[in-house]
């Protein structure tokens, strides 16, 4: 059963560039979710994605970056006109639904991450 | 938001040995406390987890506290081994979906 797979693995981008990031959940999962970590730092929250919806992105910059989770495919965080404070690592989780009345928090399992670059 | 503070920062164990890494929060509604473990080039794996209606756990080597009136949990890991060695994480639930994220604890295993 394949875990979270993210592509690509590497990024690099100049200034002004688009950066597109793609996540596939594990087999089964529809909550996806979006974290940032910065060198020595811990992960931050970005945004939370069920099928075709957007159910918070409180943590998401207002201007430049979007993320989108389709009926089909994969999700996909974009970053338009990049700057260098872009540098990161952007993880992506996903967690199975939920049941009928039963608590949230599922356990969230991560992939291993893009690693994005701006010249 | 949610204020989480590892502790310590950096740990260096003798193979063998036992480790003990403190994550203390703000937020009294959290309910939901796991832990990661984070290798070079890796994303976070996670190790285990408790609910608020529980006070310890259990998985082999590894434990988990929870002193919910405190506001902190804690990682035990017993008879280390340098496949341990590696970056551990707490993240307490902001609300039902939500990790905050501590800053991080280097964990160095000594042969």
């Amino acid at each position: 059963n394949a875990g979270v797979m993210q592509n690509p693995r590497h990024l690099v981008r100049r200034r002004g560039q688009e950066a597109r990031l793609r996540c596939s959940p594990m087999k089964g999962h529809s909550h996806v979710y979006w974290y940032r970590q910065l060198p020595e730092e811990g992960l931050k929250f970005m945004v939370y994605l069920q099928k075709e919806n957007i159910i918070d992105e409180s943590g998401m910059p207002k201007e430049r970056f979007s993320a989108e989770f389709p009926k089909e495919g994969p999700s996909i965080l974009r970053i338009q006109q990049v700057v260098r404070g872009d540098s990161a690592a952007y993880f992506c989780a996903s967690s199975p639904p939920f049941g009928t009345g039963e608590r949230s928090n599922q356990p969230q399992h991560f992939g291993d991450g893009t690693r994005l670059s701006i010249l | 938001g949610e204020n989480v503070e590892q502790h310590p920062s950096t740990l260096s164990v003798q193979e063998g040995d036992s480790a003990v890494i403190k994550c203390t929060y703000s937020d009294s509604a959290s309910n939901y406390f796991p832990w990661y473990k984070q290798e070079l080039g890796k994303g976070p794996q996670l190790i285990i987890d408790i609910r608020s209606n529980v006070g310890e756990k259990k998985d082999q080597r590894i434990a988990v506290t929870l002193n919910k009136t405190a506001k902190h949990f804690s990682l035990h890991i017993t008879e280390t081994q340098p496949e341990d060695s590696a970056v551990y994480f707490c993240a307490p639930d902001l609300n039902d979906y939500k990790l905050s994220f501590g800053a991080g604890t280097t964990v160095t295993v000594r042969a």
